[in-house]
């Protein structure tokens, strides 16, 4: 069965820093990976997805993601934070040799400060 | 329509009734995907659907859940014999149902058991 980690509860950062927000994953199979913004009283948005190719990628509002087989992480990035960037963030992945699951590890709140 | 909707957006019920839930997916999505997210922790998967059949239920907590979806599109999560435990938002989800989509989510219905 899939599962996913995100290690830490909150993550603060200045405005205009680099920002990280960490994922691991396990699966049987291969992975596909997806970032989830939620906002207060909303919905989750998609952010990215890796599914194969290139270890790098990039998604909405600036952020990315970088796919690491060996270490099976999945770990979101923006080189500069802004404000509005603040929210929870969610990890997800999809081991399609078991089905269309879609497992989501538990959050991670991002607080960017002015 | 153009995104996930579900309805109604909150429901407060007795202890002991009957609930449904229903969400209406994107047109043109074959997967469907139920959640349930309590304060402060991931979605927790409950049911997916690819057409009319339930793929994977296997996160269904018990058997005072259910859920239908027997036209392939439209789909109910029926709740019988509520519990105050039951109390969460319920997420609703949809995507073209290849591995290699993102699911788009609905903005949740909010169910209160008092």
């Amino acid at each position: 069965a899939q599962s996913v980690a995100q290690p830490e509860d909150q993550v603060n950062v200045a405005e205009g820093n680099p920002l990280t927000v960490k994922c691991t994953y396990s699966v049987s199979g291969n992975p596909y990976l997806f970032w989830y913004v939620q906002y207060p009283n909303r919905g989750l948005q998609f952010l990215l997805k890796y599914i194969t190719g290139d270890n790098l990628v990039k998604g909405s509002y600036g952020f990315e993601a970088e796919f690491n087989k060996s270490q099976t992480s999945f770990h979101l990035k923006k080189p500069s934070a802004l404000v509005s960037d603040s929210a929870l963030y969610f990890c997800a992945v999809r081991d399609w040799e078991y089905g269309n699951k879609l497992v989501f590890g538990a959050g991670t709140i991002l607080r960017v400060k002015s | 329509g153009a995104g996930v909707s579900q309805t109604p957006s909150n429901k407060v019920t007795e202890k002991g009734k009957y609930v449904e839930l229903r969400c209406d997916p994107i047109s043109g999505h074959t997967a469907l995907y139920w959640y349930r997210q309590s304060l402060g922790q991931g979605p927790e998967f409950l049911i997916y659907f690819q057409g009319t059949g339930a793929a994977d239920d296997s996160g269904l907590p018990n058997d005072r859940f259910f859920a239908v979806r027997p036209e392939g599109s439209v789909s109910t999560l029926k709740i019988q014999r509520t519990e105050r435990g039951d109390s969460a938002v319920y997420l609703c989800a949809s995507s073209l149902g290849t591995p290699n989509t993102e699911a788009f989510f609905g903005q949740g219905t909010r169910l209160t058991v008092v």
